[in-house]
């Protein structure tokens, strides 16, 4: 059982647009930053979004990430068949004193 | 640019430590925290702990009293130790660096895990 909960998947058709939910408590999302992070198969976690909504260099525009209380969404705009991967949310839980993930969600373009 | 490189045993028996090392190449590991996380086969991810490059530590509770995680500067390396392993440690072990910003008290305080390694499976099993 993950600390921040998220959906175990998701799914969309090229082009489309989805969102992937990331919910918490005020210790972790409601006090802290989220990150996201792709995980393509077979490979290591890549950063994709940091500090709820900020980009690394690199990272396309078609995706965006927000943060409203204790709950957070990566969107992916204009899906293409390279975002097919496992999706992770983080943050910092202040309680735990731990830093914490969702339990990912696996997105399949259909 | 940065790259990390875990390295150690793939097999480790049960009740043994597991000890990995990340090779840091491209860059210092003066500066910067550096952590290790893992993943269970077909399962999500876990901290596991971090080390600032000045050699303070910060466990994730769950694995404290078994884990050690040192750094040695002068080989660029920073170390995991996980003593009294079950099958349940079996997971893929990455390690990452992380950027720091400095709080409102002047802390520097971890931020985003990045890069990562690719990571090394280690089996617990007799």
């Amino acid at each position: 059982q993950s600390v921040l909960t998220q959906p175990p998947s998701a799914s969309g058709t090229p082009g489309q647009r989805v969102t992937i939910s990331c919910s918490g408590s005020s210790s972790n999302i409601g006090s802290n930053y989220v990150y996201w992070y792709q995980q393509l198969p077979g490979t290591a976690p890549k950063l994709l979004i940091y500090r709820n909504n900020q980009r690394p260099s690199g990272v396309p525009d078609r995706f965006s990430g927000s943060k409203s209380g204790t709950s957070a969404s990566l969107a992916i705009s204009g899906l293409r068949s390279e975002d097919e991967a496992d999706y992770y949310c983080a943050a910092w839980d202040d309680s735990l004193s731990a830093w914490v993930f969702g339990g990912g969600t696996k997105l399949t373009l259909l | 640019q940065v790259q990390l490189q875990e390295s150690g045993p793939g097999l480790v028996k049960p009740s043994e430590t597991l000890s990995l090392t990340c090779t840091v190449s491209g860059g210092s590991i003066s500066s910067y925290y550096w952590s290790w996380i893992r993943q269970p086969p077909g399962k999500g991810l876990e901290w596991i702990g971090y080390i600032y490059y000045s050699g303070s530590t910060n466990y994730n509770p769950s694995l404290k009293s078994r884990v050690t995680i040192s750094v040695n500067t002068s080989k660029n390396q920073f170390s995991l130790k996980l003593s009294s392993v079950t099958a349940a440690d079996t997971a893929v072990y990455y390690c990452a660096r992380q950027a720091y910003y400095y709080d409102s008290s002047g802390y520097p305080t971890p931020d985003w895990f990045d890069p990562w390694g690719q990571g090394t499976l280690v089996t617990v099993s007799s």
